[in-house]
């Protein structure tokens, strides 16, 4: 159980276009999300909390304008890079928190998806 | 503010051999302590966590952490090591942050193991 997806796992785009990215709690339901960002040999960098029906909450200095959070469903938040550049290239994980009574906080992590902007 | 450090970047120990890594934290109030592994191009998995309770928790794949309150510790463990330990591991706090909960997590420590 407790299993997180992420669509696409790998995506090569070219500079100035836009690209999505998908996760998905497979087998429960998750009212809070987080995206995260991850470069080389880094620690993973709290981009924003995805919570499902509102806004995002945005870390300090993760710009809201470039990096889009929708969170549709309790099943369901996709970011959105606009006007990629190369320097957002990166490796980009998200997590889900368990809807459930008494939970305790653990978050369960998608496999990552690897942006690669020309 | 939350943090957590962890001192080392890598650590090499032979297949095994016990393996610790360490972690400390900081928080204003009770911790909440989780252990995470990444294999290479790989998300993070769930080794175990520390909420309240008996000091020494166990977790997945023979690990084991040990929370040390006066030493603001939660170091993790396993007494013998695989080569399939190899991996990154990382340690992090759940703390109240702006009126929601956040995850802080640690730099990160390469284990790597030694057959």
């Amino acid at each position: 159980g407790a299993v997180v997806s992420q669509h696409p796992s790998r995506v090569i785009c070219k500079s100035g276009t836009s690209v999505k990215i998908e996760c998905r709690s497979l087998d429960f339901q998750a009212t809070t999300m987080f995206w995260y960002r991850q470069f080389p040999k880094k620690s993973l960098m709290l981009m924003a909390t995805s919570n499902e029906g509102s806004k995002a909450t945005y870390e300090q200095g993760v710009e809201k304008d470039k990096f889009l959070i929708n969170h549709a469903s309790l099943t369901l938040s996709t970011l959105t890079v606009t006007s990629a550049h190369p320097e957002d290239s990166s490796f980009y994980i998200c997590s889900a928190r368990p809807t459930l009574r008494g939970s305790t906080d653990t978050q369960y992590f998608g496999p990552g998806t690897r942006l690669t902007v020309l | 503010a939350q943090s957590v450090a962890q001192p080392e970047d890598q650590v090499n120990v032979a297949e095994g051999n016990p393996l610790t890594v360490k972690c400390t934290y900081s928080v204003s109030g009770n911790p909440y302590l989780f252990w995470y592994v990444q294999y290479p191009n790989r998300g993070l998995q769930f080794l175990l966590k520390y909420i309240t309770g008996d000091n020494l928790v166990k977790g997945s794949y023979g690990f084991e952490a040990e929370f040390n309150k006066s030493q603001t510790s939660f170091h993790l463990k396993k007494p013998s090591a695989l080569v399939s330990d190899s991996a990154l591991y990382f340690c992090a706090v759940r703390d109240w942050s702006g009126g929601y909960q956040k995850v802080t997590f640690g730099t990160g420590t390469k284990l790597q193991v030694i057959p």
